[in-house]
């Protein structure tokens, strides 16, 4: 079965350093999300992208982070200058339907820890 | 925006009992889909409902779709180990936000052999 694919699955970083998370969502796709989960809280929309643009952004999504899709395969979630509040789970998931109506499949997600 | 509250927050069962939980939502949802979150995994879509009043199964999971959109249930029979997890509901935010899911918080469940 297909499945989203994400890099690293655990990221270990000093605040204020940058850190770029990757994901490979599945081949024929055209939706990608961001989303973060803080431990033991709910799943919190960042972000939607298709057509090389963002589609919708949360107010979490502020200039600290960026996305981009590089290349043809990969998805990545960058944090400029990391804060403490910013670890969290951060899962890349990705969709052939604009509508969120039919679920999305998640990738196994990148913990991201900020000391 | 939307919020969606979940019910119970955790369950600790024995292996064979049958599990139910639900999610409430302050407004209407046209849809509503289940996840499940094994330890670290991300979220796997379980059920997704589509209409009021609609009841779907899923091998031993069936979900039902409110009569006025603002909840949904989810039931889990004969519940059996790797059924452990977090159970998430969730439903697309609406208006213009076609492509964003609201989560809930989550009902934890805990499984004894």
């Amino acid at each position: 079965e297909p499945e989203v694919t994400q890099t690293p699955s655990h990221q270990v970083t000093q605040m204020g350093q940058e850190v770029i998370l990757r994901c490979v969502p599945i081949s024929n796709h055209l939706y990608f999300y961001w989303y973060r989960q803080i431990l033991g809280q709910k799943v919190e929309f960042l972000v939607s992208f298709y057509n090389n643009e963002i589609s919708e952004k949360s107010e979490i999504f502020d200039d600290q982070f960026s996305v981009e899709r590089p290349d043809g395969s990969n998805f990545t979630l960058k944090i400029r200058s990391t804060k403490l509040e910013d670890s969290a789970m951060y899962f890349c998931a990705s969709s052939a339907s604009m509508s969120a109506s039919y679920g999305y499949t998640f990738g196994s997600g990148t913990r991201l820890t900020v000391v | 925006g939307q919020q969606l509250n979940q019910s119970p927050q955790s369950m600790f069962i024995q292996e064979g009992e049958d599990v139910s939980m639900n999610c409430t939502s302050s407004s209407i949802f046209n849809t509503w889909l289940w996840y499940k979150q094994e330890p670290g995994e991300g979220p796997v879509l379980l059920i997704a409902l589509y209409k009021a009043g609609e009841l779907t199964s899923n091998g031993r999971l069936t979900a039902q779709f409110g009569i006025t959109r603002k909840d949904s249930f989810l039931n889990i029979s004969a519940s059996i180990p790797s059924d452990v997890g977090i159970y998430f509901c969730a439903g697309p935010a609406g208006g213009t936000s076609y492509g964003k899911l609201t989560f809930g918080q989550g009902t934890i469940l805990t499984v004894h052999p």
